[in-house]
């Protein structure tokens, strides 16, 4: 069955630190991989995706992501975090055209 | 880039009543949408998968009845949520995949809130 785990509920960085939420993976073939940001009472905004290639993503926002197909695991990193980072980060895997799936998210929170 | 849009943003109700939310792309033709449900620090659970011209797909342990979706054009998905009750109150973000059939559009959700 597919899943998505992202180990860390919530995260605490300082402004100016450098960031990485992390996300494994489990599926059957190889997914498609996407990052979203939420703010509070918002809809997703997509960071970056994954399908081929490159296995470094570069996406919005300074943000990028590495694909590791040996870990599966498909980290999110930016090196200089903004107080408006601060928001709610979703890891997903998905088929063409297909439902998402989702991970629990990771609490950004930006300590100035 | 892609963009769906909801309506209502939020909207409050009495319990026993009917709401319907509508997804609608903007500018792009999706003749699939999917809706989602997600509960205050969740993540989003699939509901359902939405499909112009035939009946939608639930997720398991959603009841088709209560959550009544329409898909009646290639950039509107409504769903209505039947006889809502307090524990229906949550936030609805549909989605849309977008041209390239590999990336999914977030509408920016709609908060219920039944009282």
């Amino acid at each position: 069955a597919q899943s998505v785990t992202q180990p860390d509920i919530h995260i605490t960085v300082s402004e100016g630190a450098s960031l990485e939420l992390r996300c494994n993976y489990s599926y059957g073939a190889t997914p498609y991989l996407f990052w979203y940001v939420q703010s509070p009472g918002q809809g997703l905004q997509l960071l970056l995706k994954y399908f081929s290639g490159d296995t470094l993503v570069q996406g919005i926002k300074g943000f990028e992501a590495e694909f590791k197909r040996s870990q599966s695991s498909f980290n999110l990193r930016k090196p200089s975090v903004h107080w408006s980072d601060a928001a709610e980060y979703f890891c997903a895997v998905a088929q063409t055209g297909n439902q998402f799936y989702f991970g629990t998210g990771t609490s950004l929170t930006v300590i100035p | 880039g892609a963009v769906v849009s909801q309506h209502p943003s939020w909207v409050i109700c009495k319990s026993g009543t009917s709401v319907k939310i509508e997804c609608r792309s903007l500018d792009f033709q999706a003749t699939t949408m999917f809706w989602y449900r997600q509960f205050p620090k969740q993540s989003l659970m699939l509901m359902a998968t939405s499909n112009e011209g035939s009946k939608a797909t639930y997720e398991q342990g959603v009841e088709k009845d209560k959550f009544l979706i329409n898909h009646a054009s290639l950039t509107l998905s409504t769903l209505t949520v039947t006889s809502a009750h307090p524990e229906d109150s949550s936030f609805y973000i549909c989605s849309a995949p977008g041209t390239d059939q590999e990336t999914q559009y977030f509408g920016p959700g709609t908060r219920l809130l039944v009282l």
